[in-house]
């Protein structure tokens, strides 16, 4: 069964720490993986995308690594916001096929 | 470049009455447009997904004749919910992509509240 799970479901951090969320998928054939940050009442903005090559990409504070072989990702931000608040979401492609997404980690960020 | 509107962003409708949402790709070519909800603290789900001038393919479960999509152009699509009742109430996202393996482009979102 194609699933992606997300790790942890929620997560506080305090301003100007780093944070790593998980990602397993066990979705076949693998396309690519994407991340992406959801504010509350708004739609998913893309942060990285990575094909089965790609171990690490970088967007500015947040880099996502993949491990196609044990079909994990992860994403790390680094020196936190409060506007990073939001939810992150794993989604992963099959191809010309409906994606398949996680169901998010909800970051908070205090100060 | 590569923008997805929907208008509009939020609606309040009494049950009973049908209300339609609009996703427009600002700035290229949608072959496909994919409609979305999402409950509180929940994945999107996949409702339907719609090729320009042909009907729209819907997920098991999704009902076609409540949920009516029409993409009658590369830059629009509709999405009216007929008859709509309190469990309708959610948040609609469409995307949008140019072809085939190209990514999608997810628009902001319309909260749906049926009174």
């Amino acid at each position: 069964k194609n699933q992606v799970e997300q790790s942890p479901q929620s997560l506080i951090i305090l301003e100007g720490k780093n944070c790593t969320l998980q990602c397993n998928y066990t979705v076949s054939p693998f396309s690519n993986l994407r991340w992406y940050k959801q504010d509350t009442g708004r739609g998913p903005v893309s942060l990285t995308i990575m094909t089965f090559s790609e171990n690490t990409k970088s967007n500015g504070r947040y880099t996502a690594t993949l491990d196609a072989d044990t079909k994990q990702s992860s994403l790390h931000i680094t020196a936190s916001q409060l506007s990073d608040s939001a939810s992150y979401i794993c989604v992963v492609s099959k191809g010309n096929t409906p994606l398949v997404f996680g169901k998010g980690t909800r970051l908070s960020v205090i100060a | 470049g590569a923008v997805v509107s929907q208008h509009p962003s939020w609606v309040i409708c009494k049950s009973g009455t049908s209300v339609k949402i609009e996703c427009r790709s600002l700035d290229f070519q949608a072959t496909t447009m994919f409609w979305y909800r999402q409950f509180p603290k929940q994945s999107l789900m996949l409702m339907a997904t719609s090729n320009e001038g042909s009907k729209a393919t819907y997920e098991q479960g999704v009902e076609k004749d409540k949920f009516l999509i029409n993409h009658a152009s590369l830059t629009l699509s509709t999405l009216t919910v007929t008859s709509a009742h309190p469990e309708d109430s959610s948040f609609y996202i469409c995307s949008a992509r140019t072809s085939g393996y190209s990514e999608q482009f997810f628009g902001p979102g319309t909260r749906l509240t049926v009174l």
